[in-house]
């Protein structure tokens, strides 16, 4: 069946080094893939996205790489920082015709950096 | 710009007890998600308005659950009877439109069912 999911479940980082996230995805139908920050108490909250008619996309000390052939996402954090810590989910949006369409959530990855 | 707001923040009920959630989005975002979050797991969709019509609410378990969104802005979801497994974070999101626009999340409410 369809699903997203992560390749390590946890993280842990000195501060400054940087992070690499990784993501597996199953639906070769996905067009679009969204990465999410949630810090605990909070909802997620939106970094950075990617099309499928993309490999790499670079925002603020982010990067997310897109591998179609091997259905593989990865989120990569420069000088990874203590406010970094958090649970980081992939998110995939998989169309099924017309207007219908849905983001599919993975587990989760806790990202924890230390000092 | 304020952002997605959801209340309560928490909820402590009993079960067999009724519930309601409350989400105002974006403003001039028309479309509104409602998601379930079990702990260590990521959202997962209950329902989605385009303005006041829900087009894809395949996921909302309707013998408990129902959603409204009268006017095509704030929501409500409603759990009734509320049950020990509806424990969970109840989070609302808004977008600007369909497809690959960005959703955009609240803080969540959380609810316990005891």
């Amino acid at each position: 069946g369809e699903s997203v999911g992560l390749h390590l479940p946890t993280l842990s980082v000195q501060e400054g080094d940087n992070s690499i996230i990784n993501c597996a995805y199953s639906n070769s139908a996905s067009d679009y893939f969204i990465w999410y920050k949630q810090e605990s108490g909070k909802g997620p909250q939106f970094i950075i996205d990617i099309r499928s008619n993309m490999d790499k996309r670079q925002g603020q000390r982010v990067t997310v790489l897109l591998n179609k052939t091997v259905k593989h996402l990865s989120l990569q954090i420069a000088a990874t920082q203590p406010g970094d810590s958090a649970v980081y989910f992939c998110a995939e949006n998989i169309r099924s015709g017309g207007s219908n369409y849905k983001l599919t959530f993975g587990k989760g990855t806790l990202l924890t950096v230390n000092p | 710009e304020a952002g997605v707001v959801q209340s309560p923040r928490y909820k402590i009920i009993e079960k067999k007890q009724p519930v309601a959630f409350w989400c105002n989005p974006i403003s001039g975002h028309n479309t509104l998600y409602w998601y379930l979050q079990n702990l260590g797991q990521g959202p997962e969709l209950l329902i989605r308005y385009e303005n006041e019509e829900a087009v894809d609410d395949s996921q909302l378990p309707k013998d408990r659950f129902s959603a409204e969104r009268l006017k095509g802005v704030d929501s409500t979801l409603k759990i009734q009877p509320a049950e020990l497994g509806d424990s969970a974070v109840y989070l609302c999101a808004s977008s600007a439109g369909r497809g690959e626009n960005i959703q955009y999340f609240g803080a969540g409410t959380r609810l316990s069912v005891l």
